[in-house]
């Protein structure tokens, strides 16, 4: 199993550009999630889905849109990237809102 | 909303010194996770405390849980060198919550 795979690894946005960041996990977990993390303030909550279909917004839904139409993709869309965007993305997928595996991450420059 | 505070939010050890970190949610948790984030790495799951008052040991860890559910604690006993990273607290309220991630504790080992 490769786990929780992320795409692309490293990204660098002019502000206004837009982008979609790539999920991919091969356990069959139903629970999906979109992290940043910034400096000194932990993980903060995008967006989740609980099941195929299925998506809702978390702490910081601003400025992001996720679709979850398979059970293994969750893909996070930038509409307009800013400055603020600037941040580590994690995503994470887990069986039953439990323990949860991370995907490597994504780091993103908007300048 | 809910918050979940953790500190310290940086400790400096001598190796071989143990460490503590602590974590208040300021309401009842159904549960509580901590992970383990390697400098450049991804949070890793070490383990989840579900019961009041529980107490779970790993080698020279020990996670504990407080009896109305509201703090926890992960002690390092003789750090090593391996240890170095940022610990994280996640804190859930109810069997239907997201997680609420801490702000994590920076441990650095000095050999």
């Amino acid at each position: 199993n490769a786990g929780v795979t992320q795409t692309p690894k490293f990204q660098v946005l002019k502000t206004g550009q837009s982008m979609t960041l790539q999920c991919a996990q091969d356990m069959n977990h139903e629970y999906m999630s979109w992290y940043r993390q910034d400096p000194g303030m932990g993980l903060r909550l995008i967006h989740y889905s609980v099941g195929a279909g299925i998506t809702d917004q978390g702490e910081v839904p601003n400025g992001y849109n996720v679709s979850r139409s398979t059970t293994e993709d969750f893909p996070l869309r930038l509409l307009s990237a800013a400055p603020s965007q600037t941040s580590v993305y994690f995503c994470a997928s887990s069986r039953d809102r439990g323990e949860q595996y991370f995907g490597p991450g994504t780091r993103l420059t908007v300048t | 909303g809910q918050q979940v505070m953790q500190i310290p939010q940086y400790q400096h050890v001598q190796e071989g010194e143990d460490f503590t970190t602590y974590c208040n949610s300021s309401t009842t948790l159904s549960n509580i996770q901590w992970y383990k984030q390697r400098p450049g790495g991804h949070p890793v799951f070490l383990i989840q405390l579900v019961k009041s008052g529980e107490v779970k040991k790993q080698k020279r860890l020990t996670f504990q849980f407080g009896e109305a559910k509201k703090n926890s604690s992960l002690h390092i006993t003789a750090t090593q060198t391996t240890d170095v990273g940022t610990y994280f607290c996640a804190g859930k309220r109810g069997s239907q919550g997201n997680l609420i991630f801490g702000k994590g504790t920076k441990l650095s080992v000095k050999p």
